[in-house]
């Protein structure tokens, strides 16, 4: 597609339970990034796959959260166990290796 | 730890005015400088990618400069109108890494 999607758009979850994440990039683009956005504005990286490798993971906190880009799937993020504090909007975006990253609309995440 | 600031937090102007703002990155490692408008509940939008010093790019209203040997950037919006109210978002990307060392954004109200 020409845009990066991502689903579901807004997530509820008790805490304890696990929740999964989608994003499809944009077809052609072999770079995406997760971002997570809790306070205010600040976007902050979690991980980057190229292709189905994953690129980067300084981010990503190593217990609860995981990742995957598999071919012809959408990519995923999952947190197993969620807390109150994993509530965040989580973005997606996809890149070429020009650089410039195009973000879908986000995941509300909300831990209750 | 690489730190990426904006000011000013937030800006008020009334339709018409012109206005502007600041990104301030490190200078060492310097690849790219994006901007990004968001509008909450939408995806990012991509204005400008910037890689060399002394670069000034401009679309329609929004034009941006770039100096990497002090690391700021200027994003400038000439005769405000409402629907540019959105925060504005600047992300550093440095030579080692893909991902995006995000600012906390300037959030713009227009108001006519």
């Amino acid at each position: 597609g020409e845009e990066v999607a991502q689903t579901p758009k807004h997530l509820v979850r008790g805490e304890g339970q696990k929740a999964k994440l989608y994003c499809a990039p944009i077809k052609g683009h072999s770079y995406v990034f997760w971002y997570q956005q809790v306070l205010k504005n600040e976007f902050k990286f979690l991980i980057s796959f190229q292709n189905e490798n994953v690129f980067d993971e300084t981010g990503m906190p190593k217990e609860r959260f995981s990742a995957k880009c598999l071919p012809n799937s959408p990519c995923s993020l999952e947190i197993q166990a969620t807390k109150l504090e994993d509530s965040a909007v989580y973005f997606c975006a996809s890149s070429q290796s020009d650089n410039e990253q195009y973000f879908g609309p986000g995941t509300r995440l909300t831990v209750t | 730890i690489l730190n990426v600031e904006q000011s000013p937090q937030s800006l008020h102007v009334q339709e018409g005015d012109s206005t502007n703002f600041t990104c301030s990155f490190p200078s060492s490692n310097f690849y790219a400088l994006h901007w990004y408008r968001w509008e909450t509940a939408k995806s990012p939008e991509a204005l400008f990618v910037m890689t060399l010093n002394g670069d000034e790019k401009k679309k329609g209203r929004i034009s941006a400069t770039l100096n990497t040997k002090e690391g700021y950037s200027y994003l400038y919006i000439k005769g405000s109108q409402p629907e540019d109210s959105a925060t504005y978002l600047c992300a550093f990307g440095s030579y080692n890494t893909d991902k995006l060392i995000f600012g906390t954004g300037t959030r713009l109200q227009v108001f006519p």
